[in-house]
């Protein structure tokens, strides 16, 4: 069975502080992975978007690695801010035009 | 970069009634369309697939004859909630698919059934 796992499920770091969100997923023969942000009540806002041959994306203070063989990808947050608060959500697609099979999202909160 | 626009984002309704959500790809192209439901403080539930000029494709356990999907474009798909029910509110979102930026998603619509 394909499954997505993201820990930790909840994050409270103090602003300023860099940190490290984690995806695994069951079956690594992946067509790509995708963060996603989403802020309470709204949709969802694609962050990077790594395909299967790539190793890593970089948007700003966010960096997303890919490591099929083990089946992690990681998202780094440098330099946290209070707006970087909401839930993170990573994704990942089996197939061109496949349905995403998402993890549950990591709840982030960051402290002034 | 590639725009979902959803439609309305948020609506109350009488148990009993219809609502339809639009969904649109404003600069692109999508054969695919996939709606989802979200309870709170959970992730998103893949409802449906649904594809241009065909019959969608539901997910196990969804009612197909409660919850309609029309894909009548390239840049629309539709969802009707039939014979809506206090049960049915939650917060629904769409997407679409392009090869160059994975999927994009709606601001999705809020939907509560009095």
């Amino acid at each position: 069975k394909q499954e997505v796992t993201q820990i930790p499920a909840a994050l409270s770091v103090p602003e300023g502080e860099n940190l490290v969100l984690n995806c695994s997923f069951t079956d690594s023969a992946i067509y790509n992975l995708q963060w996603f942000r989403q802020d309470p009540g709204k949709g969802l806002t694609s962050l990077l978007l790594i395909q299967s041959s790539q190793r890593e994306q970089t948007s700003g203070r966010l960096n997303a690695s890919l490591d099929k063989s083990s089946g992690r990808s990681t998202l780094y947050i440098a330099a946290s801010q209070p707006g970087d608060s909401a839930t993170y959500l990573c994704a990942v697609r089996y197939n061109q035009g496949g349905k995403l099979i998402f993890g549950q999202g990591t709840e982030l909160s960051v402290k002034p | 970069g590639a725009v979902v626009s959803q439609h309305p984002s948020w609506v109350i309704c009488k148990s009993g009634t219809s609502v339809k959500i639009e969904c649109r790809s404003l600069d692109f192209q999508a054969t695919t369309m996939f709606w989802y439901r979200q309870f709170p403080k959970q992730s998103l539930m893949l409802m449906a697939t649904s594809n241009e000029g065909s019959k969608a494709t539901y997910e196990q356990g969804v009612e197909k004859d409660k919850f309609l999907i029309n894909h009548a474009s390239l840049t629309l798909s539709t969802l009707t909630v039939t014979s809506a029910h206090p049960e049915d509110s939650s917060f629904y979102i769409c997407s679409a698919s392009s090869d160059s930026y994975g999927y994009t998603f709606g601001s999705g619509t809020r939907l509560t059934v009095v």
